[in-house]
């Protein structure tokens, strides 16, 4: 089994550019997350979904989308990049909420 | 508010035990976890805690106390590879996991 996986690995950008991040895992989980962890921080949550078609808002959702079209599938967006997006991005899964979450290996995103 | 307390960076010799403390302030509580980091990499899943008390799995014990908003990661018998960052994340009334900036380990031998 992958787990979870990542792509890309890595990228930059420059302002005003846009990108999809595409997480995937292979466990059948419901719960996706992605997060992002800056220097000196705690990893903060952007946006979940518990299941296919469905997505919320986490802690810092500004300035991104999802979707969650294939239970598999979980697509962060970033329409107009900002500088201040410069960050390495995190992907989980989970069966649900009390169950351990699964990290992907990370994005690591520079904005120029 | 939500809020996550650990020490930012801690040092110790290779085979002793080091206990990592956390205190947390959150709106509810629905159990806590803690992950284990190394440097550039993923986190992952050391253990979970719901109700008081200590949960062993091999070297690592977690301890949690919910009336004290506490809980602490206690690592014996440290190896090399145990350098890397400890994070506490409790998890809040909506099942949300609420992050803490992590503790930085650092095994010396």
């Amino acid at each position: 089994n992958a787990g979870v996986t990542q792509t890309p690995k890595f990228r930059v950008l420059k302002t005003g550019q846009s990108m999809t991040l595409l997480c995937a895992q292979d466990m059948n989980h419901e719960y996706m997350y992605w997060y992002r962890q800056d220097p000196g921080m705690g990893l903060r949550l952007i946006h979940y979904s518990v299941g296919e078609g469905t997505t919320a808002k986490g802690e810092v959702p500004d300035g991104y989308n999802v979707s969650r079209l294939k239970k598999q599938n979980f697509l962060l967006g970033l329409e107009s990049a900002a500088p201040s997006q410069t960050s390495v991005y995190f992907c989980a899964s989970s069966g649900d909420s009390h169950q351990p979450q699964h990290f992907g290996d990370g994005t690591r995103l520079s904005i120029l | 508010g939500q809020n996550i307390d650990q020490p930012t960076e801690m040092t110790a010799t290779e085979g002793a035990i080091v206990q990592i403390n956390c205190t947390y302030q959150t709106s509810g509580f629905n159990g806590l976890f803690w992950y284990q980091q190394h440097a550039g990499e993923a986190p992952t899943f050391l253990s979970y805690n719901v109700l008081d008390g200590l949960e062993e799995k091999g070297r690592f014990s977690s301890f949690l106390s919910r009336s004290k908003g506490y809980s602490y990661l206690l690592l014996k018998e440290l190896q090399m590879k145990d350098s890397a960052s400890y994070l506490c994340a409790p998890m809040d009334s909506n099942y949300q996991l609420i992050w803490g900036a992590g503790t930085k380990l650092i095994i010396k031998p």
